[in-house]
């Protein structure tokens, strides 16, 4: 079946470090890919998408490019903030599918 | 703009008591979904429904039972509360547009059994 692996954390960084966040997935077909990304005491929020092979999502300062070739989905950013510290969520939804797939959640921790 | 709205937000129940967890979107969405999020497992999908009327079991559906009469609400029901329920958890709701359409997620409902 379908099945998204992130890498685990905690992450800690410093204020303006560099983040990866590794993700990689198993699905059949051509799968959506999202990141979600959930702040302390709040239900989850989308950040960012991508739909097709080598497709680029981005917001925020965040990036993640789709790559077939590697079944990976890894999440950047080139400059955290501590307003960045959340948990977050790999999914995929497979093609014709009406679920998503989620990792397990890296939590980030970023501090001054 | 309400989207997603859970209620309650927190709740405390005893063993053997039963309760209905709350959702409804006003974003006249098909498609809404139940999760569980228990601590550094992710969240699971508990039931979800395409539209009204219709209702489908999840990865997890055990002890849990859903209804879709309007395509606002969505309510899980718990008959039996054990221990093993104490989690977090999401309503989302989802557009039509196929699989590439994100799902928007309500602030949870924290549940703890006693």
């Amino acid at each position: 079946g379908d099945s998204v692996t992130q890498m685990e954390g905690p992450v800690t960084l410093s204020e303006e470090a560099f983040l990866t966040i590794n993700c990689t997935y198993t699905a059949t077909g051509y799968p959506s890919l999202f990141w979600y990304v959930q702040y302390p005491g709040e239900g989850l929020q989308l950040l960012l998408k991508a739909t097709k092979a080598d497709d680029k999502g981005s917001n925020k300062g965040f990036e993640a490019t789709y790559r077939k070739e590697t079944t990976s989905f890894h999440l950047e950013k080139g400059s955290v903030q501590v307003s960045d510290s959340a948990v977050y969520f790999c999914a995929l939804s497979a093609f014709g599918g009406d679920k998503l797939t989620f990792g397990t959640g890296t939590q980030l921790k970023v501090e001054l | 703009n309400a989207g997603v709205t859970q209620t309650p937000k927190f709740r405390i129940l005893k063993i053997g008591q039963s309760m209905t967890l709350q959702c409804t979107q006003d974003m006249n969405h098909n498609y809404m979904y139940w999760y569980r999020q228990d601590p550094g497992m992710g969240l699971k999908l508990i039931y979800y429904s395409v539209g009204a009327g219709i209702t489908d079991k999840g990865e997890v559906p055990n002890g849990y039972n859903v209804s879709r009469s309007t395509t606002e609400d969505f309510p899980l029901r718990l008959e039996l509360a054990a221990p093993s329920q104490t989690s977090v958890y999401f309503c989302a709701a989802r557009g039509e547009g196929g699989n590439n359409q994100p799902q928007h997620f309500g602030d949870g409902t924290r549940l703890s059994i006693l």
